[in-house]
């Protein structure tokens, strides 16, 4: 079993459209959870932070941690064509100096015009 | 403010051959990880430099090597190159607790 589970998608949605995306986690060691946005052939951008559980709002971005549940999600809101992409949760049990990075496998989204 | 950067963007190398793929990070960031990523997967972290020390490794095998220098600058390093090597080499750099990543080098391995 992977540490982290992530639906690959494709995720098609119409323009508008509330997006949500989801990772379920294995280890309750991890702490800091991150969502990154790739586009094709580019380096992931990080979108999100967040430590422990809770909910953290970024413009059209909202972030929730449930650590009870091994349970974190994404929503987009009023998404847009520019926001195809493939996202990606991150994850890690320590912060620090070594703090390495667990990811899921990606949900490739596509917001259709 | 520059952020992480990468070289080369690309490179085509046949199997056995030797590489060398190189980082530079962030401005004020010390840290610096190397992952692969292979098509259609999430990445996967192969090793992090901190004060010119390997720091933590992941589930890499020797062949894969890497080099921190004064500057913060990175080197990673494949020998005897195999065709599942053939990925996306991410290169991040670390401030506090969040890694910012570079464009990538992609690898293809004939």
């Amino acid at each position: 079993q992977k540490e982290v589970e992530q639906d690959p998608g494709p995720l098609s949605v119409p323009e508008g459209a509330i997006v949500s995306l989801n990772c379920t986690y294995s280890n309750s060691a991890f702490q800091y959870f991150m969502w990154y946005r790739q586009y094709s052939r580019k380096g992931p951008e990080l979108l999100m932070y967040t430590y422990s559980s809770g909910n953290k709002e970024d413009g059209r971005f909202t972030a929730q941690v449930d650590k009870s549940s091994k349970y974190i999600s994404l929503f987009i809101r009023d998404s847009q064509p520019s926001d195809s992409a493939t996202y990606l949760c991150a994850m890690s049990a320590r912060g620090g100096a070594t703090n390495k990075l667990i990811f899921g496998t990606g949900t490739l989204l596509a917001v259709q015009p | 403010d520059a952020g992480v950067t990468q070289s080369p963007t690309h490179l085509i190398k046949t199997r056995g051959q030797q590489v060398t793929l190189r980082c530079s990070p962030k401005s004020g960031h010390d840290t610096v990880s190397w992952y692969q990523q292979a098509l259609g997967q999430g990445p996967q972290f192969i090793f992090q430099y901190y004060e010119e020390e390997e720091r933590q490794r992941g589930n890499f095998p020797d062949r894969f090597s890497g080099h921190q220098f004064p500057n913060y600058s990175s080197e990673l390093n494949v020998n005897a190159l195999l065709l599942g090597d053939s990925a996306l080499y991410l290169c991040a750099s670390r401030k506090a607790d969040t890694q910012y990543f570079g464009p990538g080098t992609r690898l293809t391995v004939l």
